[in-house]
């Protein structure tokens, strides 16, 4: 079983619409959470920590579920500037030693 | 603020050659890592640095070497490029902790093996 898993989509979603995706991880003694972003032939970017409380930043929220180990990404009001592969990305520690990335899920945003 | 700067963008080898991947972060961060990326693979971590001096295996570290002799840097080298070695390498820089905390990554190094 990957360490971190996610579906790779594609999610095709009209402009406007709200989308979500989930992510289960399979330590369950993993201590960080994150949400990146990645651009088609760009380097991935940090959209996001996740915290035990969920947590939200303008159209986006995420929350994290411990007891059954997944994380979800909830976008909002969807923009075509949303359109993107989104990476799971989860670590052993507090602090940033040793993430492990998802293999992403990619979104269109469709006009 | 540049951020992280890897050298070169792209690069073919022949089979057998060698070459070093350069990383450069101006963000005194003390943690730095590379990354190969692969279709339906994901981000595999090759070789990790806590700080200057140091250096740590990841999860495919076979075919490469690091080293980190200035907390600025980090080079990731190929002894011998074989085909399988054909990748996006992402070099990526931190701080241990903190809000907000998360990796900064290079733009990639496209390197194809021939």
């Amino acid at each position: 079983r990957k360490e971190v898993e996610q579906d790779p989509g594609p999610f095709n979603v009209p402009e406007g619409a709200t989308v979500a995706f989930n992510c289960t991880y399979s330590n369950s003694a993993s201590q960080s959470f994150f949400w990146y972003r990645q651009d088609c032939r760009k380097e991935p970017k940090l959209l996001m920590s996740v915290y035990s409380s969920g947590n939200e930043d303008g159209r986006f929220t995420a929350q994290l579920n411990r007891a059954s180990q997944y994380i979800s990404l909830l976008i909002r009001d969807s923009k075509l500037s949303d359109s993107a592969t989104y990476l799971c990305v989860v670590g052993r520690n507090f602090g940033n030693e040793k993430l492990t990335f998802g293999t992403g899920t990619r979104l269109t945003i469709i006009p | 603020n540049a951020g992280v700067t890897q050298t070169p963008k792209f690069r073919v080898l022949k089979t057998g050659q060698s070459m070093t991947l350069l990383c450069a972060q101006d963000m005194n961060h003390e943690y730095m890592y590379w990354y190969r990326q692969d279709p339906g693979m994901g981000l595999r971590l090759i070789h990790y640095s806590v700080g200057e001096g140091t250096t740590a295996k990841g999860e495919v570290p076979d075919g490469y070497n690091v080293s980190r002799l200035k907390k600025q840097n980090f080079l990731l080298g190929l002894e011998s490029a074989a085909p399988s070695q054909t990748s996006v390498y992402f070099c990526a820089s931190s701080f241990r902790t903190g809000p907000n905390y998360g990796y900064t990554f290079g733009s990639g190094t496209r390197l194809t093996v021939v």
